[in-house]
């Protein structure tokens, strides 16, 4: 069975720095995964996401993952952080063959002024 | 121009009522899908059609009956509601069902509420 783990459901960041969250994958088979964004009150938006290409994937919205198969990790990154960005952001794998989204619990992230 | 449509947006509805939410999209996908979204912001696949036909069904209780019309539809009914029934559902849709990296757009969502 696939999963994914994101580590803290809360992450609070200062408008300029730099955005990190966290994904780490469970799969038995080489993985796809995804990044999605929800705003309030609002459905899910994809961000950007890997199927075995290029391992550094660039999404909307300044966005970007790596993925890294030795650390079983694909974390979501921002230089920059802008007021707008923020949401709840939710990590998501599936495999070849499969079209089940398997979600993780997701990270509400919150922007300082 | 909304390419994933929900309708009702919000619904309100006592314990044992029998209740539907509508599905469109208007990307040409074959394949479209239903998720819950809980109190904990979890999100779960129920159901998955391709093209009329049921090609995922998660373990869901009988109440739940999702029906497509055609390949561009897909409602949810929901019989004798629960109050662990509240949650938000989402409605998406891809191009195919066989590739996996196909992205799945989604539907603005619809808030249960049973009381």
């Amino acid at each position: 069975a696939q999963s994914v783990t994101q580590l803290g459901s809360h992450v609070s960041v200062s408008e300029g720095a730099l955005v990190l969250l966290r994904c780490n994958y469970s799969s038995s088979v080489p993985p796809y995964l995804f990044w999605y964004v929800q705003y309030p009150n609002q459905g899910l938006q994809l961000l950007l996401k890997y199927t075995s290409a290029a391992t550094l994937v660039k999404g909307i919205n300044g966005f970007e993952a790596e993925f890294k198969k030795s650390e079983t990790s694909f974390h979501l990154t921002k230089p920059s952080a802008h007021m707008s960005d923020a949401a709840e952001y939710f990590c998501a794998v599936t495999k070849f063959g499969n079209e089940k989204l398997t979600f993780g619990t997701g990270t509400r992230l919150t922007i300082i002024p | 121009d909304t390419a994933v449509s929900q309708t009702p947006k919000y619904l309100v509805t006592q314990m044992g009522n029998d209740k539907s939410i509508k599905c469109e999209q208007n990307l040409g996908h074959d394949t479209m899908y239903w998720y819950k979204q809980d109190s904990k912001k979890f999100l779960k696949i129920m159901f998955s059609y391709n093209n009329k036909e049921l090609i995922i069904n998660e373990t869901v209780p009988n109440r739940f009956s999702p029906k497509s019309p055609d390949k561009a539809h897909l409602n949810l009914h929901i019989n004798s509601l629960e109050l662990g029934d509240s949650a938000v559902y989402f409605c998406a849709s891809s191009q195919t069902s066989g590739g996996a990296e196909d992205t799945q757009y989604f539907g603005p969502g619809t808030r249960l509420t049973v009381l």
